[in-house]
């Protein structure tokens, strides 16, 4: 079946450095990739739509210079977070939209953790 | 302004019970209205999709009913067992434009021994 998948699983980083997440549509193209952030007990909040070949819709509240999204290919997405701060801190997940089989599939998920 | 709301936030049930889970909804127009199942760490994973002409889908142990009417969905889990402690999510998506769902907050199920 359709996976997403996301790499790295977590990831653990120093303050003030840049961290970049993979999301990857493995046997589908997705022309729009979707980047959530979950926070401990609450529900996906979803920060920006990826489409491929242009630039990012970003979601209120949601700094585009410090999330950083770059939809390369109809396969990849990447969400960058730059000069990362501990309250970046958070649960990244990504998914993508298989128009053909008309379902939204999620990555596994992202742990960032800023030190 | 859309909307998803879940009933309720949190539920504990002894292993082998059946419990029911509500989503209230009012996202319109209306596209499909999804059930994810999420693990603690873990992304969400489908559980079934149900569209505007459908009343009832059932994914193993999980059925889903949907009255596009009320705008009103649940989620019966029968013979619950302790896998099924996890987060349950109602999503559901407009139709046309930019397919941007809106998520419930979630239910939070523990299942007891």
């Amino acid at each position: 079946g359709a996976v997403v998948s996301q790499h790295p699983s977590w990831v653990i980083c120093k303050s003030g450095t840049s961290v970049k997440i993979e999301c990857r549509s493995l046997d589908f193209q997705a022309t729009t990739m979707f980047w959530y952030r979950q926070f401990p007990k609450q529900s996906l909040m979803l920060m920006a739509t990826s489409n491929e070949g242009s630039k990012a819709t970003y979601e209120q509240g949601v700094e585009k210079d410090k999330f950083l999204i770059n939809h390369a290919s109809l396969t990849l997405s990447t969400l960058t977070v730059t000069s990362a701060h501990p309250e970046d801190s958070s649960f990244y997940i990504c998914s993508a939209n298989d128009r053909g089989r008309g379902e939204q599939y999620f990555g596994p998920g992202t742990r960032l953790t800023v030190t | 302004k859309n909307q998803v709301e879940q009933s309720p936030q949190s539920l504990i049930i002894l292993e082998g019970k059946n419990c029911t889970l509500q989503c209230n909804y009012t996202v319109s127009p209306f596209s499909n209205l999804r059930w994810y199942k999420q693990d603690t760490g873990r992304g969400p994973v489908s559980l079934t999709i149900m569209t505007f002409s459908e009343n009832t889908k059932s994914n193993g142990r999980y059925t889903a009913t949907l009255d596009a009417d009320t705008k009103q969905s649940s989620l019966h889990i029968t013979a619950s067992q302790l896998s099924d402690s996890a987060s349950y999510i109602c999503v559901v998506s407009p139709s046309g434009g930019s397919y941007i769902p809106t998520f419930g907050r979630g239910t939070s199920l523990i299942v007891h021994p």
